[in-house]
């Protein structure tokens, strides 16, 4: 098993293009995360997903869409960036079959994103 | 928003010095509450989640106990290594399966 895989690693933006961060995992995970994180600020929740077809705003989603038409892909989009968007962005996914009480996320290796 | 806070946000420690350090979350409402290990230029790996109150978790020299009434955490490092240098999160669990992370506390363990 891959785990959670994130692509690009690193990327730099102008101001107002746009891209997408890919997220893939191989567990057959039901639910799907992606977080911020910016220095001393810990982990923020953009969106995530319940399962495929599903996904929900989180703490910070202004400025970023996701999809999530497989089980396996979870997509986060920046459509007109912004240099309030530079940060390190995380992928996770975790299995709940009990209201997610107590499932372990399991975290991609992350992709560094500036936008100059 | 819940508040989910870590102190101190950053400790140095000599090689084989005992530490710890604290997680603050609400009171109310609790269902788990996640520790994380974080190194460096790595993705966060999960080291405990803990369910009760009184739970307390092991892992090598790293423990964790857990109040739920008072809303605290303590995770414990013990004779810290230059191995354990890392950013230790918590993560609180209301409703949904939503973590709120905390800041993280950064352990800088010195030869």
């Amino acid at each position: 098993n891959a785990g959670v895989t994130q692509t690009p690693k690193f990327r730099i933006l102008k101001i107002g293009q746009s891209m997408t961060l890919q997220c893939t995992q191989d567990m057959n995970h039901n639910y799907m995360y992606w977080y911020r994180q910016d220095p001393g600020m810990g982990l923020k929740l953009i969106y995530y997903s319940v399962g495929a077809g599903i996904t929900d705003k989180g703490e910070v989603p202004n400025g970023y869409n996701v999809s999530r038409s497989t089980t396996e892909d979870f997509p986060l989009r920046l459509e007109l960036a912004a240099p309030s968007q530079t940060s390190v962005y995380f992928c996770a996914s975790s299995y709940s079959r009990t209201a997610g009480l107590t499932d372990t996320q399991y975290f991609g290796p992350g992709t560094r994103l500036t936008v100059l | 928003i819940l508040n989910v806070e870590q102190s101190p946000q950053s400790l140095h420690v000599q090689e084989g010095d005992s530490t710890n350090f604290t997680c603050s979350f609400p009171s109310s409402n609790f269902y788990a509450l996640h520790w994380y290990r974080w190194e460096t230029a790595k993705s966060p790996e999960a080291l405990f989640v803990m369910t009760l109150n009184g739970d307390e978790k092991k892992k090598g020299r790293i423990s964790a106990t857990l109040n739920t009434k008072e809303g605290y955490s303590y995770l414990y490092i013990k004779g810290s290594q230059p191995e354990d240098s890392a950013t230790y999160l918590c993560a609180f669990k209301a409703a949904g399966n939503k973590l709120t992370f905390g800041g993280g506390t950064r352990v800088l363990v010195k030869p």
